[in-house]
């Protein structure tokens, strides 16, 4: 069964500083990696989806890498602005075909302060 | 983009009363639609995926008869709680694919409150 972990659980920085947040999976038989960004109360919103062939994606400030063998991915955002607040979410598609079940971490709540 | 709305976006019942959930995609059809449930701070689990005009799978642990599924047509999908409970008390979110390109989309949510 797939496991998806996400570290730090929260994370606090003040305006301007470059991050990383962590996502580790147990089964690195996957078909893509997604993250999400999610506000208080709300749906969630694609920010990168990184296919397993690929190494990383970028949009932006957001790069996110995979390294599908040792079951990582980071998420790099740099220059944080207090926008970028939000619950940040990994998520990993199983198996070899688009149609696998997409197995989500626990997130990553950032705040970002003026 | 690829839209989809939920409706409606709150809702407050007694327990014991049924509660429908609405999910459209707007501007595409899906072929598939996914039902997720969230706990506060805690990550999506999936309940449920529905293919249009069969019935739905259900994830292990998942009651069908108090979450009932119906995916009537390629732009509309429906959760029913049945005879909801507290514990039933959750952040409901559905999700859509498109036939095209296989990819999946969000709604925002239904905050569903049983008193």
């Amino acid at each position: 069964k797939q496991e998806v972990t996400q570290i730090p659980a929260a994370l606090s920085v003040p305006e301007g500083e470059n991050l990383v947040l962590n996502c580790s999976f147990t089964d690195s038989a996957i078909y893509n990696l997604q993250w999400f960004r999610q506000d208080p109360g709300k749906g969630l919103t694609s920010l990168l989806l990184i296919q397993s062939s690929q190494r990383e994606q970028t949009s932006g400030r957001l790069n996110a890498s995979l390294d599908k063998s040792s079951g990582r991915s980071t998420l790099y955002i740099a220059a944080s602005q207090p926008g970028d607040s939000a619950t940040y979410l990994c998520a990993v598609r199983a198996g070899g075909t688009s149609y696998g079940k997409l197995t989500f971490g626990q997130g990553t709540i950032l705040t970002v302060h003026p | 983009g690829a839209v989809v709305s939920q409706h409606p976006s709150r809702v407050i019942c007694k327990s014991g009363t049924s509660v429908k959930i609405e999910c459209r995609s707007l501007d595409f059809q899906a072929t598939t639609m996914f039902w997720y449930r969230q706990f506060p701070k805690q990550s999506l689990m999936l309940m449920a995926t529905s293919n249009e005009g069969s019935k739905a799978t259900y994830e292990q642990g998942v009651e069908k008869d108090k979450f009932l599924i119906n995916h009537a047509s390629l732009t509309l999908s429906t959760l029913t709680v049945t005879s909801a409970h507290p514990e039933d008390s959750s952040f409901y979110i559905c999700s859509a694919r498109t036939f095209l390109t296989n990819e999946q989309f969000f709604g925002p949510g239904t905050r569903l409150t049983v008193l």
